[in-house]
């Protein structure tokens, strides 16, 4: 049974970069039909799609962010990680690692982790 | 980019009705339309994939419907442990937006 878990620090000062890990359980990064990504949620802006990932790195991102956000996979330690630069308030948010499923042209995720809050502060 | 209008914006049921949720995109997107429930203070949780779909392990009580951009989530005989938030989401085009949400609230 597949078990995303997200880690970093929850605390992050404005201009800085947010880093956070995803460790995959119960499957294998680059044997499973999925591709990975980041998903955030906050009060202000609901549930927002950041970027995706496949095992081999190719990585695609929400255009808002697409100048301040890095998603890379590391296949020897089956995790994914997110870097977002530069950080604001507004990007104070609970951040969830996801997988994407791909069945009959539909896109959707079926597995999330439990969800890491970040907050932006001095 | 593609919007989703979700309506309405929350709903009081009492245990056993019918409730009726919808999800209007901005453009078409075919059948590209998932729904996920979000319980306080846990991660969404995917219920139906391509507008109709049920995912492994959710009960038949949800159920999901399509016309041209207008999507339905149905739950028939809505239980206390219904009581949650709902989400629409679009798969057809990056980026990949959601409905603001359905907050369900059990009578």
């Amino acid at each position: 049974h597949l078990q995303l878990r997200e880690s970093g620090p929850r605390l992050v000062k404005p201009s800085e970069t947010l880093s956070l890990t995803c460790d995959v359980s119960g499957g294998s990064i680059h044997r499973s039909p999925y591709h990975w990504g980041w998903i955030r949620q906050s009060p202000g802006a609901g549930l927002q799609w950041i970027g995706s990932i496949f095992y081999d790195g190719g990585a695609y991102y929400n255009p808002s962010l697409a100048s301040r956000a890095a998603i890379s996979v590391d296949t020897s330690k089956n995790q994914f990680s997110l870097d977002l630069t530069s950080v604001t308030a507004p990007d104070t948010a609970v951040y969830y690692c996801v997988t994407w499923m791909t069945q009959s042209f539909v896109l959707y995720s079926d597995h999330w982790g439990q969800g890491v809050p970040v907050t932006v502060s001095s | 980019d593609i919007q989703l209008t979700q309506s309405p914006s929350s709903l009081s049921p009492s245990i056993g009705d019918r409730v009726t949720i919808t999800c209007r995109a901005s453009q078409y997107i075919s059948n590209r339309l998932n729904w996920y429930q979000q319980r306080m203070g846990k991660a969404p949780k995917l219920l139906i994939y391509g507008a109709t779909s049920l995912q492994s392990g959710v009960s038949p009580r949800f159920s999901g419907s399509a016309s041209g951009t207008e999507f339905t989530l149905t739950i028939n005989g809505v239980q206390s442990e219904d009581s949650a938030t709902y989400f629409c989401q679009q798969g057809e085009d990056p980026p990949y937006n959601f409905g603001l949400g359905t907050n369900l609230d059990i009578k």
